[in-house]
């Protein structure tokens, strides 16, 4: 059975701050680590990784892979307040046809 | 603009009526899929599809069942509700292929009391 472990389980953080999100898992067949972030309402996509040591980037969110260690790492710089949200990782498996499986995600707070 | 949509967007029911909620996408994607979120247990997979006539059971269906009968809707039945039910259920759908970024729908949360 697949499984997906974030961590921490919440994260308080100031304006300005730098996180790092972690995301580890254990899956049969790697198709591919994606990440999610959820604020009030539905999960929006951010990222999606298939190889190692390649990062993604999106403005001031990155992620990366390593699939030899079996984790992925979603950073945020220079935090916002929009930035508080819940951010999910999930993994799918070439046995699995397009299903994926979720963590339970990391809830992240910006205080002003 | 291509979009998935769900309904209710929020639902009070009694504990042993069926309910039936809908899920809606015009991405014209295969594969469509139901979950249910809960603290402290993230998304569970209930159901999903990968093309017209085809329904599985994900890992938490029991007393959940779906039916595709074109390719953009997706409902999902609660035989006789119970109030271990009571969650938030999202739909969410994907382009078949190798491609796993799945589109989520804006939730349903449902009471069951």
């Amino acid at each position: 059975e697949d499984k997906v472990v974030q961590s921490p389980l919440s994260l308080v953080v100031h304006e300005g701050d730098t996180v790092t999100l972690n995301c580890s898992y254990e899956v049969t067949n790697f198709r591919s680590l994606l990440w999610y972030k959820q604020e009030k309402k539905a999960p929006t996509f951010l990222f999606m990784l298939t190889s190692s040591g390649i990062e993604k980037k999106s403005g001031r969110l990155s992620s990366i892979l390593d699939k030899k260690e079996l984790f992925s790492i979603l950073n945020i710089t220079a935090t916002q307040t929009g930035d508080s949200a819940i951010y999910l990782c999930a993994v799918g498996n070439n046995n699995a046809g397009n299903m994926l499986t979720f963590g339970g995600g990391t809830r992240l707070m910006v205080k002003p | 603009d291509a979009e998935i949509t769900q309904s209710p967007r929020h639902k009070i029911t009694e504990t042993g009526r069926q309910v039936t909620l809908a899920c809606h996408q015009t991405w014209n994607h295969n594969n469509m899929f139901w979950y249910r979120q809960d603290l402290g247990h993230g998304l569970r997979l209930i159901h999903y599809s990968y093309g017209v006539q085809d329904t599985n059971k994900g890992e938490v269906s029991d007393g959940y069942s779906v039916s595709r009968s074109n390719t953009e809707d997706l409902p999902l039945t609660l035989e006789s509700a119970a109030s271990s039910q009571t969650s938030v259920y999202f739909c969410a759908s994907s382009e078949a292929g190798t491609k796993n970024e799945q589109y989520f729908g804006p939730g349903t949360r449902l009471t069951v009391t």
